[in-house]
């Protein structure tokens, strides 16, 4: 398997602009995870799925940010409207159904909104 | 909510030796999961060692090997016969067995000196 797979890799964006991140999970894997990882802030869970049902979105910063799964190998999370402060790396990981294995992580996606 | 707490932002060792990352959680589980997770400047995360927290006895995987004290809530890592190609930094995880998530600590900066 190829692992999780995130793109883009890069995105500089405009402030106002929309931003859509994409991920692919880990075939046979039913936990999906979304975090961001801020020098201020370290690595906050944003949202995650279970059988693509959004389980926890409490970590989602505000209205401008959501997520989907619309099914097991595809995600997004989409920014609307950016914002420099939004200005992070994005990283979606998947895990299989036993917790106590630990979730496989993409390469990120590092957003720079200027 | 858990938390889990790093409080060596960095550290550094000699090439060969022995260095210990320190980390604490709190929790009033009694079921979790516990990782070690390592980044280097690719900022792909990778898992370093798991270790469940029903086991008494501590999880090693090659030069890697913890110390965990459920009582003290404590979970620290160390790495034998350093490599240059250990430098990363290293995050501290923690999973509760009923949730799907992970909480991160905020990582601490490895250098190995040559």
């Amino acid at each position: 398997d190829a692992g999780v797979i995130q793109s883009p890799r890069h995105e500089v964006t405009e402030m106002g602009q929309e931003v859509t991140l994409r991920c692919k999970p880990i075939s046979g894997h039913d936990y999906l995870f979304w975090y961001r990882q801020t020098m201020m802030r370290g690595l906050e869970l944003l949202i995650y799925f279970n059988n693509n049902v959004p389980i926890d979105d409490s970590g989602m910063p505000e209205d401008r940010f959501s997520a989907k799964m619309p099914n097991a190998s595809f995600s997004t999370l989409k920014i609307q409207p950016s914002e420099p402060r939004d200005s992070a790396v994005y990283f979606c990981a998947s895990s299989f159904r036993t917790v106590n294995t630990e979730a496989f992580f993409g390469q990120g996606t590092r957003l720079t909104v200027v | 909510a858990q938390t889990v707490t790093q409080s060596q932002p960095e550290m550094s060792v000699q090439e060969a030796e022995t260095v210990t990352l320190s980390c604490t959680y709190d929790t009033s589980e009694s079921d979790y999961y516990l990782f070690w997770y390592k980044q280097p400047p690719s900022r792909q995360m990778i898992l370093v060692i798991r270790q469940e927290a029903y086991k008494q006895q501590n999880a090693t995987e090659n030069r890697f090997s913890v110390n965990f004290q459920k009582a003290a809530k404590s979970f620290s890592l160390k790495i034998s016969d350093s490599q240059l190609g250990d430098a990363a930094m290293y995050f501290c995880a923690y999973r509760r067995a009923s949730l799907g998530q992970l909480t991160f600590g905020s990582g601490t900066q490895l250098t190995v000196l040559p």
